[in-house]
């Protein structure tokens, strides 16, 4: 089953922040975060691999509850190259399947 | 250049013809896989391989057919397309068996159109 992406859709101004979020009814062993911009391929942005681990780079950080089976997506001060689809993707325990999200539709004007 | 790529890009075809839709890496990846795009759906995978000669299903397999001879190749076969296979088409690589902890690469994308 897929994860659900949440929202499917925002649009921000330059400088203002956003969170995506991506929940699973799977207990995840691991969530990966993927930008896509239109027409081309999904470009990787971060893998989170343990429960309460966040990372991040640059302006762009992610957090994953495992016990809520829930991740979260931040992007602080906006940019518009920061403009794309967002997808989470899902490894579930005992899975080599990849399950991605439906998408959230980020759009930053200037 | 480490990439991944497809082969056709575009392909307009007739319902019932056989295709085939090539992908190759050159980072000697272990596991690839291979993934359709549909608006409103995002990504699911169609099958995946975990290295040569093992192949599982994904999330969407029915109608598709794959094989792992080499570990660089990994072809899309389609026996008998239907138009509800018209979708844009990606194949993805990552470095070791354990996909779950390594990041994907993507090649460009097959739009494929069945009439």
């Amino acid at each position: 089953q897929q994860p659900v992406q949440s929202p499917q859709a925002v649009i921000l101004r330059e400088g203002e922040d956003a969170v995506i979020n991506c929940s699973s009814s799977k207990a995840l062993y691991s969530v990966h975060w993927y930008r896509q911009k239109h027409g081309e391929a999904p470009i990787f942005l971060m893998i989170l691999l343990k429960g309460g681990e966040q990372k991040g780079h640059d302006k762009i950080s992610a957090s994953f509850n495992e016990k809520k089976q829930q991740s979260s997506l931040y992007l602080t001060a906006s940019q518009l190259s920061y403009s794309g689809t967002y997808f989470c993707g899902t490894f579930a325990y005992n899975n080599n399947d990849m399950r991605f999200g439906a998408g959230t539709r980020l759009t930053v004007k200037p | 250049e480490a990439q991944v790529t497809q082969n056709p890009r575009y392909l307009i075809t007739v319902t019932g013809k056989k295709l085939t839709v090539t992908c190759s890496q050159n980072m000697n990846h272990e596991y690839m896989s291979w993934y359709r795009q549909d608006p409103g759906l995002g990504l699911r995978q169609i099958y995946y391989s975990m290295n040569v000669e093992v192949t599982d299903k994904g999330d969407v397999p029915e109608g598709y057919k794959v094989s792992r001879k080499e570990k660089r190749n990994f072809p899309l076969i389609l026996e008998s397309p239907s138009p509800n296979q018209t979708s844009l088409y990606f194949c993805a690589s990552s470095l070791t068996g354990g996909a779950s902890y390594n990041e994907q690469f993507f090649g460009p994308g097959t739009r494929l159109t069945v009439l």
